[in-house]
């Protein structure tokens, strides 16, 4: 079974400040990683993907996340926020199966 | 563009009254799914369906039902078995599992 723990619900940051967003997730067999966003009253839309390769994976709007096997996480980074990154953030894993498992989503505020 | 669309965008359903949810995609992905998602809980699987003519039931199904007659259309119906349906429904699709792309959501409410 797969599953997915992410460690905050909600993360307030201040404009132009460093932003880390944690992700823990459990399996018994490799596994695909992924980092989605979701603004109000739409989809998720993907920023990032670790499917295999180099361990730090960069993605859309400046953000990246580092794949680290040892500490089965996946955390997301990004070193300067702006006001339009104000979201709610989801890690998902998937498997063997063909199913994603999602956690419970963080949301982040940047404050002016 | 290829895409996923979902429609309507806003639903209203009475109290006892079936409602179906519709998904289409021109992506020719084989994988399709259905979630349904509730403030502070994140997706849960309702339905998911791998190939035509074929699905299983995710981690909620009950109360709710599917069909994969087409390999771009999935929809969902909501039943009157579903105690608590008022919530939002995301569907996606995806080749195997390395990637899940999403329609823009249908907000279903009770009324």
């Amino acid at each position: 079974a797969q599953s997915v723990t992410q460690l905050d619900s909600q993360v307030p940051v201040f404009e132009e400040a460093p932003v880390e967003l944690r992700c823990n997730y459990s399996s018994s067999v490799s596994v695909y990683l992924f980092w989605y966003v979701q603004y109000p009253n739409q989809g998720l839309q993907l920023l990032l993907k670790y499917l295999s390769g180099s361990t730090l994976v960069k993605g859309i709007n400046g953000f990246e996340a580092e794949f680290n096997k040892s500490q089965t996480s996946f955390h997301l980074r990004k070193p300067s926020v702006h006001i339009s990154d104000t979201a709610e953030y989801f890690c998902a894993v998937s498997g063997s199966g063909n199913q994603f498992y999602f956690g419970t989503g963080t949301s982040l505020t940047v404050i002016p | 563009d290829g895409g996923i669309t979902q429609s309507p965008k806003y639903l209203f359903r009475k109290e006892g009254q079936n409602v179906t949810l519709s998904c289409e995609q021109n992506l020719n992905h084989d994988a399709m799914y259905w979630y349904r998602q509730d403030p502070g809980q994140g997706l849960r699987l309702i339905y998911y369906s791998q190939i035509v003519n074929d699905f299983q039931k995710g981690d909620i199904a009950e109360g709710y039902s599917v069909s994969r007659e087409k390999k771009e259309s999935f929809p969902l119906t909501v039943t009157s078995a579903q105690k608590n349906p008022t919530a939002f429904y995301l569907c996606a699709s995806s080749i195997r599992w390395q990637e899940a792309f999403f329609g823009q959501g249908t907000r279903l409410t009770v009324v």
